[in-house]
């Protein structure tokens, strides 16, 4: 089974509202990361949060972790069109360094 | 910069056939990956290799066999296809250790009839 497993998997909002969608993992973390799809298209890095943080923003961005729940959440405020895409979840295990591994995704479409 | 390039974009193959799915980065990067994608299952680790000349499994390695040739190419190879292998194949690198980020190609969608 997959590390991670995030929730909805499906979000539809208008174009100004924010976008949540979180991410439960399974085992001990070094960090957790997410990803962006677009349809189509490979995987784009958006923001990393180390083990040891809580907080993170970039831009429109804000992820949390609490790794006492083993789960992350990924908050986009002010959503456009252009955030439609699909968004992963993944961790690197403290049990299997290195290997990324991805939850099942969120897909997101912005309406205008 | 290219970033990472995997070869072929699109491939149809029919059961039992072989082929290669051929990736390269230009980055220096140590790590590099092979996943495949399923509709609703997310990315899947099929192999991983922490720098050259080093490989591992990951989730789904049955059916698949990589070689990592030098820092820059990490081929991967389907030696009988089965239908069951139909998917997007994304190759992925990273510098390696931990709290690096992945860079991924483009996908190589792959049909087996």
């Amino acid at each position: 089974s997959q590390q991670g497993e995030e929730d909805p998997q499906a979000l539809s909002i208008q174009e100004g509202e924010n976008a949540t969608m979180n991410c439960s993992y399974k085992t001990s973390i070094n960090n957790l990361q997410w990803y962006r799809q677009n349809s189509g298209r490979g995987l784009v890095h958006l923001i990393l949060i180390r083990s040891n943080e809580r907080e993170k923003h970039s831009g429109r961005l804000r992820v949390t972790l609490d790794t006492s729940k083993k789960s992350s959440s990924l908050l986009i405020t002010a959503s456009r069109a252009a955030d439609t895409a699909s968004y992963f979840c993944a961790t690197d295990s403290t049990d299997s360094w290195g290997k990324l591994q991805f939850g099942s995704g969120t897909q997101v479409v912005v309406t205008p | 910069n290219a970033g990472v390039t995997q070869t072929p974009k699109f491939q149809v193959l029919k059961t039992g056939q072989s082929m290669t799915l051929q990736c390269a980065q230009d980055m220096n990067h140590n790590s590099m990956y092979w996943y495949r994608q399923d509709p609703g299952m997310g990315l899947r680790l099929i192999y991983y290799s922490a720098s050259e000349g080093t490989t591992d499994k990951g989730e789904v390695p049955n059916g698949y066999n990589v070689s990592r040739l030098n820092k820059r190419e990490f081929s991967l190879r389907l030696e009988s296809a089965a239908p069951s292998q139909t998917s997007v194949y994304f190759c992925a690198s990273s510098v390696g250790g931990i709290h690096t980020e992945a860079f991924f190609g483009q996908g190589t969608r792959l049909t087996v009839v």
